[in-house]
């Protein structure tokens, strides 16, 4: 494997349903995020991840939780979605350290739809 | 006011001939870099071509090129040469230095531009 990899692509889960969506990167990078990326509307951020400790960011439901075991492994734990949760989850990574300018690399993404 | 704009919803090309697609961003920090990514309709997201505030010379990677205008605050990517496999989603992003916590990792996108190469 190489890169970015996410897994499942497609997930369709109910409102009471708990899931979770699995990133591992293969680049020794440092950093992991996690984005959404919504019909019509740019892409979010919703939690970062340096040296496996998460950098703050206080604006995501809490029905929505993140681990990050090491820092090759990223997960996005998932419980009590709403409909306008479904979504395009994006995982990426990078080798920084916060305030500087290197690009991400992103995955292929898991189309959430919560019925 | 929104971060980063990118006014072409959509836009078509003939094979072979170039195309320009437009981005403008807003900050006020004076270092930051705008980042061009390319997202096919499988969903990744691909990393194309990066600027930096600070660089003297215009970005070229391949067939892609970014026309930096730093007083009028555009980030325009030019793709020489379509091919059909052109065709995506193409999202201008910018990242700021002056953030602490989880800002001074964050890429802001665009809304994106819908790129169609027509045979």
């Amino acid at each position: 494997e190489t890169g970015v990899t996410q897994t499942p692509r497609h997930l369709v889960m109910g409102m009471t349903n708990k899931k979770s969506l699995k990133c591992e990167q293969h680049l020794g990078h440092n950093a992991m995020y996690w984005y959404k990326q919504s019909a019509k509307k740019p892409l979010e951020l919703m939690f970062v991840y340096s040296l496996e400790e998460r950098v703050e960011n206080n604006s995501v439901p809490s029905r929505f939780s993140p681990e990050c075991p090491n820092s090759s492994h990223l997960f996005l734990h998932l419980h009590t979605l709403q409909p306008e949760d479904s979504a395009l989850y994006l995982c990426a990574s990078s080798q920084d350290y916060g305030g500087e300018l290197y690009e991400q690399y992103f995955g292929p993404g898991t189309r959430l739809t919560v019925t | 006011a929104q971060k980063i704009t990118q006014t072409q919803p959509g836009m078509f090309v003939q094979e072979k001939e170039a195309v320009t697609l437009d981005c403008t961003y807003d900050t006020s920090d004076p270092s930051y870099g705008l980042f061009w990514y390319k997202q096919p309709s499988s969903g990744e997201m691909i990393f194309l071509i990066y600027q930096g505030s600070y660089d003297q010379q215009n970005a070229t990677e391949g067939r892609y090129s970014l026309n930096f205008q730093k007083a009028r605050k555009s980030a325009n990517l030019v793709i020489s040469a379509s091919q059909l496999g052109d065709s995506a989603m193409y999202f201008c992003a910018m990242r700021e230095v002056a953030y602490s916590g989880a800002g001074s990792y964050q890429l802001t996108f665009g809304k994106g531009t819908k790129l169609s190469v027509i045979p």
